[in-house]
């Protein structure tokens, strides 16, 4: 049973850009949860979703941000018109349902220059 | 905002040597979990404490959760210098469909 899988692992964009991070999660899993970090710190909370619903957006800036967890496929983490502060390391993780462990993905390095 | 706040935010310790880090929160809440990441990677679960439960043992991790003083203690024992990463404990509140919330994490340096 591979993990959360994230890809890419790096991603470069430059300013004005669009970003898209994938999340496959484990299998049999139908909870997604977003976050990113910035150096040196924790991870803060972005978004919750189950298959097809988004649960919980209230870490989600309002502007540029979208995600969604289609029925088929990764679930999708959108940023349009990247800015050098969405530079970041964002992490995805899954679980069964909402309260067991959550198993992260090795998340996605994004630098915007 | 952050639910779970680690204390201290860095620790250093010579391998061998016991490290006792905590995690205070807010709210009521379901579980408490403890996660660890090295430098660059991904979080990896380490061990959950339900509500009601007041200790968890798991190797040489032991967990404690006071939820009077809505407070958790992670401690490692005997330490390794491998054991040196950034640990978060994370909260599932009791309030219905939440996610789980970190905390800002304690920074571990086991010197060999």
């Amino acid at each position: 049973n591979a993990g959360v899988m994230q890809n890419p692992r790096h991603l470069v964009r430059r300013r004005g850009q669009e970003a898209r991070l994938r999340c496959s999660p484990m299998k049999g899993h139908s909870h997604v949860y977003w976050y990113r970090q910035l150096p040196e710190e924790g991870l803060k909370f972005m978004v919750y979703l189950q298959k097809e619903n988004i649960i919980d957006e209230s870490g989600m800036p309002k502007e540029r941000f979208s995600a969604e967890f289609p029925k088929e496929g990764p679930s999708i983490l959108r940023i349009q018109q990247v800015v050098r502060g969405d530079s970041a390391a964002y992490f995805c993780a899954s679980s069964p349902r909402q309260g067991l462990i959550a198993f992260f993905g090795q998340g996605t390095r994004l630098t915007v220059v | 905002s952050q639910q779970g706040e680690e204390d201290p935010q860095a620790l250093s310790i010579q391998e061998g040597e016991n490290a006792t880090m905590n995690c205070s929160y807010k709210t009521s809440i379901n579980n408490l979990q403890w996660y660890r990441q090295n430098s660059g990677r991904g979080l990896v679960h380490l061990i959950l404490i339900r509500s009601n439960e007041r200790e968890k043992h798991s190797g040489r991790l032991r967990v404690t959760l006071d939820t009077s003083k809505k407070s958790s203690s992670l401690l490692i024992t005997a330490s390794r210098a491998a054991d040196t990463a950034s640990y978060f404990c994370a909260t599932d509140e009791d309030s219905g469909n939440t996610p789980l919330v970190f905390g800002k994490g304690t920074r571990l340096s086991v010197i060999a």
